[in-house]
């Protein structure tokens, strides 16, 4: 069964810092992998997308790592604005299916 | 990124009337969408996937009789909840890929609250 874990749940962390976000995943065979942020009460937005050849992708302050490999990926956000509170979701594409599975999403708090 | 619109944004209905949401992809050729649900403070939930012109592929235990899913053209997909319920209140999102396998972009989800 496919599966995709993210980690931490949730996090709280100061403005200005840095903070990392994982997910592990079993899905198989690999398409892509995507990371999502959520406002709440709004439809997840897109920030990155990666495909099996690809090791780091970065827009702005998000800089998402792939190792396919240990099927690990991260995305890093540096210098956390307030603005950056959010759920971070971690999306892995099926590539038989394409169907996507997504991670339960880590809740991110940044705090002033 | 292209552009999902869904439709309406929030909506507050009867317990046993029926509500229909749509989704459209308003600057490119939708092949595929997919349809979730979120519950508060959890990830979201595939519904079902639909390709244009086919009979939408529901998931495990997604009532096809209760949620009725239409992609007749290639930039709209509804999702029509029937005789809704209280536990049906929930939120609800679409997404939209030109292929399927390509980034599939979101809509803006729609509140449904069932009294």
């Amino acid at each position: 069964k496919n599966q995709v874990e993210q980690s931490p749940q949730s996090l709280i962390i100061l403005e200005g810092k840095n903070c990392t976000l994982q997910c592990n995943y079993t899905v198989s065979p690999f398409s892509n992998l995507r990371w999502y942020k959520q406002d709440t009460g709004r439809g997840p937005v897109s920030l990155t997308i990666m495909t099996f050849s690809e090791n780091t992708k970065s827009n702005g302050r998000y800089t998402a790592t792939l190792d396919a490999d240990t099927k690990q990926s991260s995305l890093h956000i540096t210098a956390s604005q307030l603005s950056d509170s959010a759920s971070y979701i971690c999306v892995v594409s099926d590539g038989g299916s394409y169907i996507p599975t997504f991670g339960r999403g880590t809740s991110l708090i940044v705090h002033p | 990124g292209a552009v999902v619109s869904q439709h309406p944004s929030w909506v507050i209905c009867k317990s046993g009337t029926s509500v229909k949401i749509e989704c459209r992809s308003l600057d490119f050729q939708a092949t595929t969408m997919f349809w979730y649900r979120q519950f508060p403070k959890q990830s979201l939930m595939l519904m079902a996937t639909s390709n244009e012109g086919s009979k939408a592929t529901y998931e495990q235990g997604v009532e096809k009789d209760k949620f009725l899913i239409n992609h007749a053209s290639l930039t709209l997909s509804t999702l029509t909840v029937t005789s809704a319920h209280p536990e049906d209140s929930s939120f609800y999102i679409c997404s939209a890929s030109a292929d399927g396998n390509t980034e599939a972009f979101f809509g803006q989800g729609t509140r449904l609250t069932v009294v």
